[in-house]
This record gives structure tokens, C-alpha cells and sequence, in this order.
């Protein structure tokens, strides 16, 4: 079956460092990615889709990077902010359908 | 910006009653989701609804799960008789494009909490 596996739960940085979130899957190639931001008590919030003939994908302080042949995808939020602390999911689309498959999440702190 | 909206925020319900969770999903969206996320764990993904019927759904999502969309904004999650490992966040969603490469909206939940 479809599985994706983010590898940290807990990432813990300074402000102003890069955080990198990374996103592994198997028995599965999808034709993109998705990544959702959801904070405690709320919803998962829409952040970058990436497909699967785009290496990379960039939207302000985030970059998203796909690789097909390894099966993963990092994501990277630069300089980042006491702001950024959430938990950042990664989601797939179902093999069959239009449902997504979310990992568990990387909850990421950023301490000033 | 337009947004999905769920009611209620909470619902507490006893053991075997019969729940109906709401939402209004974006007003020219397609395609409407729900999922749920047990406390600490992953994002479940349940229905899948469009064009009026189920289009697709998972093994969580069993004959005491219904779904409706009764007018043209409401879509709906009914659980015939509640057990108490339904307790759970409830997270309705929609999608507005043919092209399932656009992402989905998702509200922020009916935390349901069985009792």
C-alpha cells in the first residue's frame, strides 16, 4: 500500500537558520506533491504543490524540491521566523482517485 | 478569501447517538472531502463526493458513515451510531477544478468527542 514517511517529528531550529522537513514515499509514483501547514486546533492550511517533471518550486521564504528516483521530497523554509512554528504536512494524491494521503507531519519549532 | 466553514466547532455526544457534522465547502468548488485526525495522528482521508454521489472512499469510511449534500451549499457527515473510537477531528474540504492537481481548502474542523 501507498505510504509516506516524514522522517522527523520534531525539528527545532534558531531564528534566521533554514529548517529542511523531509518527505518519503513508496510503492507509489505520484504526478505531484503537495505540502500543508497545520497549526494545533486548526485545519490543514494549502502551502506548495510540486509535479512530478518540476524539480523545484519556490514561493517566498519556501522551497519544495521533487525527486522522483529517490522517491522524496525536502522542503525548506529559509530564514525562518518564530511564525513558522507548526506542524508542516506532506500529502499525496490517493493512486486511485483524488484523495490525498497525508504523512504524519514534522512539527517544527523556531526559537528566537 | 473565501473559505470552507464547519459547524459546530465541538460536538459531544453519548456512545450509540447518532451525530450529523456541517459544512459549507467554497461556493463554486466541485469537489468535496472529509477526513478526520485522531488526536496525535495522521490525516485520514474517509469520502470523496461529486456530482451528487460518492466518488470514491476508504476502509475507515463504513455503513454507519453517510454523506449528503441536501442543497446547493451544505455537505454534510452523518455517524448512525457513534462509537467511542470516533472521537476525532472532522475536517470537511473541497476542490475547485476538474484538474486534480489543484489543492484542496480545508476547514478547521468539528472536533467530536464521544462520551
Amino acid at each position: 500500500s501507498q505510504k509516506i514517511e516524514q522522517n522527523s517529528e520534531a525539528l527545532n531550529i534558531q531564528e534566521g537558520k533554514t529548517a529542511t522537513l523531509t518527505c518519503n514515499y513508496t510503492n507509489y509514483s505520484p504526478a505531484y506533491l503537495q505540502w500543508y501547514r497545520q497549526d494545533p486546533g486548526r485545519g490543514p492550511v494549502f502551502l506548495l504543490l510540486i509535479r512530478e517533471n518540476e524539480k523545484e518550486k519556490r514561493k517566498e521564504r519556501l522551497k519544495v524540491t521533487f525527486d522522483t528516483t529517490l522517491k522524496q521530497s525536502l522542503f525548506h523554509i529559509t530564514a525562518s521566523q518564530p511564525a513558522d512554528s507548526a506542524t508542516y504536512l506532506c500529502a499525496l494524491r490517493r493512486q486511485a482517485g483524488t484523495a490525498l494521503i497525508f504523512g504524519k507531519g514534522t512539527t517544527l519549532s523556531v526559537s528566537s | 478569501e473565501p473559505e470552507v466553514t464547519q459547524t459546530p466547532s465541538h460536538q459531544v455526544t453519548q456512545m450509540g447517538q447518532e451525530v450529523i457534522l456541517r459544512c459549507v465547502p467554497i461556493s463554486n468548488h466541485l469537489y468535496f472531502y472529509w477526513y478526520r485526525q485522531i488526536l496525535g495522528q495522521k490525516v485520514e482521508f474517509l469520502v470523496s463526493f461529486y456530482n451528487n454521489e460518492i466518488s470514491e472512499k476508504s476502509e475507515i469510511f463504513d455503513d454507519q458513515f453517510s454523506v449528503e449534500r441536501p442543497d446547493g451549499s451544505n455537505f454534510t457527515l452523518k455517524i448512525r451510531s457513534t462509537k467511542l473510537e470516533d472521537s476525532a477531528m472532522y475536517f470537511c474540504a473541497s476542490r475547485g477544478y476538474r484538474d486534480s492537481n489543484q489543492p484542496q481548502h480545508f476547514g478547521d474542523g468539528t472536533r467530536l468527542s464521544i462520551l
